[in-house]
């Protein structure tokens, strides 16, 4: 079967850094994608990963190792307005999104 | 209208009702799709279009039907509502289906509550 995990919740603190993980196992590999859900709205696209390595964009970086099935979201510098739901999902063999079921994101301040 | 645009913006329905929610999407993207979110479950894709005049079942297709007469459009149809179907549901585009870089752009959803 297809899965995608990350973990549920993550609490971080104004101004430091936090890196949210995802690992994978699915029928094909065509990109890791990134989105960013605040409570109440749609989810808007963040990043997309298909050679392994480090994308930076800004205060978000994302990385993938296709080999390990992994990727991770690394947010520098939170802010406030950073608490939200992150969600990671793949491309798979048909070009179907398979999603995770997404990371709350805490900022205390 | 600037992106996609769904409606209603929430609905309480009681059970058994017939109900169409409604996309239109004004960026001449090829590839339609329905999602549901539940708490705790990521997004399950209940149907896809691949493009206008096409339509596919995705995860979780059962009790719900779906059309695409033209590249704006694609209503979402719950024949009789049941209590499980009680969720939050997006609609999203995509300029292809068919390319690895399908970043899919979302409507602001329905919340659906069947009762």
């Amino acid at each position: 079967g297809q899965n995608i995990d990350q973990p549920t919740e993550m609490t971080a603190t104004e101004g430091a850094i936090v890196q949210i993980n995802c690992t994978y196992q699915t029928s094909g590999f065509n990109g890791l994608f990134w989105y960013q859900q605040h409570a109440g709205e749609a989810p808007t696209f963040l990043s997309y990963n298909v050679l392994d390595g480090l994308e930076e964009k800004g205060r978000f970086s994302s990385f993938l190792s296709r080999s390990k099935g992994y990727s991770y979201l690394l947010l520098k510098e939170l802010q406030m307005k950073d608490s939200a739901s992150y969600l990671c999902a793949v491309s798979d063999s048909n070009y179907q999104l398979i999603w995770g079921a997404g990371t709350k994101l805490i900022i205390k301040p | 209208i600037a992106g996609i645009t769904q409606a209603p913006t929430s609905q309480i329905l009681a059970a058994g009702r017939r109900m169409t929610l409604r996309c239109t999407q004004d960026m001449r993207h090829n590839a339609m799709y329905w999602y549901r979110q539940d708490l705790g479950l990521g997004l399950r894709l209940i149907h896809y279009s691949n493009t206008a005049g096409t339509t596919g079942k995705g995860e979780v297709p059962d009790g719900y039907s779906v059309s695409r007469a033209n590249t704006d459009d694609f209503p979402l149809t719950l024949a009789s509502a049941v209590p499980s179907q009680t969720s939050v549901y997006f609609c999203a585009s995509s300029d292809s289906s068919e390319s690895s870089y399908n970043e899919q752009f979302f409507g602001p959803g329905t919340r659906l509550t069947v009762l």
